[in-house]
């Protein structure tokens, strides 16, 4: 069954600190994996997308890192502030067959002033 | 203007009503989605909506509860019937992406927040 675990479920920080939030992945034959950013009472918002050839991706301040072999991946928030507060989705894909992806639960993260 | 365009944002209903909720999307799109976020949970496919036939349900979701409309391709509903407060959750509407800002990701609906009284 294919599945997509995240870690930590939820994380508070400081402003202008880093953070790293986790996901662990059994989906196969693996496509893609994506990072999406929920805001309260809004829907998810693509941040990057990582193909398996794909070990590193920057956005801004986020940087995704995906390791197919242990089907990880990692996203590193750098100097975190206040609008980072939202819930951060890792979304994998399979090739090959059905289109529908697996969420995982999201990490809230808060971040305080 | 934005891509997906979901309405309402918000409602609280009567139990044993229904709401129907609509997507328009800013472009010609052959699949649209469907989706259940139940609080602090991921989310869930409800339907695919394909224009000219009939949506396919998931395991676990049937037409009779969750009718779907899709009369062209820029444009859905989603009906919750017969309301009960299990029902209270996010629903989204969502398009595979084809615009490169999006990453090519799915591209979401800002939600509806239903709560069910």
């Amino acid at each position: 069954k294919n599945q997509v675990e995240q870690s930590p479920q939820s994380l508070i920080i400081l402003e202008g600190k880093n953070c790293t939030l986790q996901c662990n992945y059994t989906v196969s034959p693996f496509s893609n994996l994506r990072w999406y950013k929920q805001d309260t009472g809004r829907g998810p918002v693509s941040l990057t997308i990582m193909t398996f050839s794909e070990n590193t991706k920057s956005n801004g301040r986020y940087t995704a890192t995906l390791d197919a072999d242990t089907k990880q991946s990692s996203l590193h928030i750098t100097a975190s502030q206040l609008s980072d507060s939202a819930s951060y989705i890792c979304v994998v894909s399979a090739s090959g067959g059905s289109y529908i992806p697996t969420f995982g639960r999201g990490t809230s993260l808060i971040v305080h002033p | 203007s934005a891509v997906i365009s979901q309405k309402p944002s918000r409602d609280i209903c009567q139990r044993g009503t229904s709401l129907t909720i609509q997507c328009q999307v800013d472009s010609q799109v052959t699949m649209m989605f469907w989706y259940r976020q139940q609080p602090g949970q991921s989310l869930t496919l409800i339907a695919t909506a394909n224009q000219g036939s009939e949506a396919t349900y998931e395991s676990g979701f049937v037409i009779d509860k969750f009718p779907i409309s899709r009369p062209n391709l820029t444009f859905s509903t989603l009906t919750v019937s017969n309301m009960s407060p299990e029902d209270s959750s996010i629903y989204l509407c969502s398009v595979e992406g084809y615009r490169p800002r999006d990453n090519y990701g799915y591209t979401f609906g800002s939600g509806t927040r239903l709560t069910v009284v």
